[in-house]
């Protein structure tokens, strides 16, 4: 089955810990997103890659770092800079080009405490 | 910068009855797409159904269906004969037709909960 898998589906970390949260597609996808999920609000943009060793801060990427070593793999790592790391974090990918939907994975709950 | 607005944080609807889901959005560009996802209790996000900004024959997908109105910049889902499999988060999502960077991104609004009883 092709899709998306992120793991763990909850994290648990103590303030002032980076944590690192894995994010692997078999979809054969160019593109992978990092969105981020607050009670009450939307997802919100935090990393895209549109290709290998390629990849662009979004709209609140202060706090966050990723890589994309591999097309499959999009890991996203919350530093310690991060102010409210507690949140929903929720991996996408598409098929880079027009009309392409984004196929989300499970997400993961990561609490910091 | 585009913005997603839905003003009812929630909703309910009766089996077999007929909803609809309010969205608004803010742009300057002529051509985009816009989106429902559902997320239901598991958090997954699920597709519900897509609209084309430059088409003006509204999208449907089995019961559910939108009415786009792109001078109003108004994009409302309805759900037909309404199912308990129905009850969930749903989000309306805008993406720019420019499809590389982080314009590709999915601008989304904050979501309407719907509850679905018997």
């Amino acid at each position: 089955d092709g899709g998306i898998t992120q793991s763990p589906k909850y994290l648990f970390r103590k303030e002032g810990q980076n944590v690192t949260l894995s994010c692997e597609q078999n979809l054969n996808h160019d593109a992978m997103y990092w969105y981020r999920q607050d009670p009450g609000q939307g997802l919100r943009l935090i990393y895209y890659s549109q290709i290998v060793n390629d990849f662009q801060k979004g709209d609140i990427a202060e706090g966050y770092s990723v890589s994309r070593e591999k097309k499959e793999s999009f890991p996203l790592t919350v530093t310690s800079a991060q102010k409210n790391p507690t949140a929903f974090y929720l991996c996408a990918s598409s098929i880079t080009g027009d009309n392409h939907e984004q196929y989300f994975g499970p997400g993961t709950r990561l609490t910091v405490t | 910068a585009q913005t997603v607005t839905q003003s009812q944080p929630e909703m309910s609807v009766q089996e077999a009855e007929t909803v609809t889901l309010s969205c608004t959005y803010d742009t300057s560009e002529s051509d985009y797409y816009l989106f429902w996802y559902k997320q239901p209790p598991s958090r997954q996000m699920i597709l519900v159904i897509r609209q084309e900004a430059y088409k003006q024959q509204n999208a449907t997908e089995n019961r559910f269906s939108v009415n786009f109105q792109k001078a109003a910049k108004s994009f409302s889902l309805k759900i037909s004969d309404s199912q308990l499999g129905d009850a969930a988060m749903y989000f309306c999502a805008y993406r720019s037709l420019y499809y590389t960077g982080t314009a590709s991104k999915l601008t989304f609004g904050t979501g309407t909960r719907l509850q679905v009883t018997l």
